[in-house]
């Protein structure tokens, strides 16, 4: 079965502090694997998209890395802020259909506390 | 930002009442998506559509019906609404199958 796990479930962190999402998962076959920020009510937001070559790809604050043989990605935020408290979706795309399924996590809910 | 918009953007109605949410997007995308998302939980999707007059229901099931009359605009239909209806629920659209996805702001609804 296709699925998507993250971890942690929840994170709470204090400003300007790093920290580290994980996401591991079992879909077969990969397309690419997608990292989303999703703010309380509102739709999710693209930060990175990566696929089987790319190994980390950044933007801005945000480093995404993926290891395409042990099947798993990680979301590091760096310097964190008050506006980074935001839920954080792992989706992985597979090339079983010609829809390109897209496979959800449950995500990582951050908070940045001041 | 992306351009995908949709209404209302709360909603509450009592059971049996029929309501259609809104959503439209002006970056010409061919394929559009309706998703459904409890909190807490991941998103599942309900309807997708590759283009005009093309429509598929998705991964979950639901009583919910579509329409692609046009490419910018795919609206969601609940012909007699129920509480087990109450959710959040999230249009997106995208170039191709495999590309980013760009997503509304959402319609949370709540079924009395």
């Amino acid at each position: 079965k296709n699925q998507v796990e993250q971890s942690p479930q929840s994170l709470i962190i204090l400003e300007g502090k790093n920290c580290t999402l994980q996401c591991n998962y079992t879909v077969s076959p990969f397309s690419n694997l997608r990292w989303y920020k999703q703010d309380t009510g509102r739709g999710p937001v693209s930060l990175t998209i990566m696929t089987f070559s790319e190994n980390t790809k950044s933007n801005g604050r945000y480093t995404a890395t993926l290891d395409a043989d042990t099947k798993q990605s990680s979301l590091h935020i760096t310097a964190s802020q008050l506006s980074d408290s935001a839920s954080y979706i792992c989706v992985v795309s597979d090339r079983g259909s010609t829809l390109g399924r897209l496979y959800f996590g449950r995500g990582t809910q951050l908070t940045v506390w001041p | 930002e992306a351009d995908i918009y949709q209404t209302p953007r709360y909603l509450v109605i009592g059971t049996g009442k029929k309501i259609t949410l809104e959503c439209s997007q002006t970056m010409g995308h061919d394929k559009m998506y309706w998703y459904q998302q409890d909190p807490g939980m991941e998103l599942h999707l309900i309807h997708y559509s590759y283009g005009v007059n093309s429509t598929e229901k998705g991964d979950l099931s639901s009583e919910s019906t579509v329409s692609r009359i046009r490419t910018e605009h795919f609206p969601l239909t609940l012909e007699s609404a129920r509480p087990s209806h109450t959710s959040q629920y999230l249009c997106a659209s995208s170039e191709s199958g495999d590309d980013i996805q760009y997503f509304g702001a959402g319609t949370r609804l709540s079924v009395l």
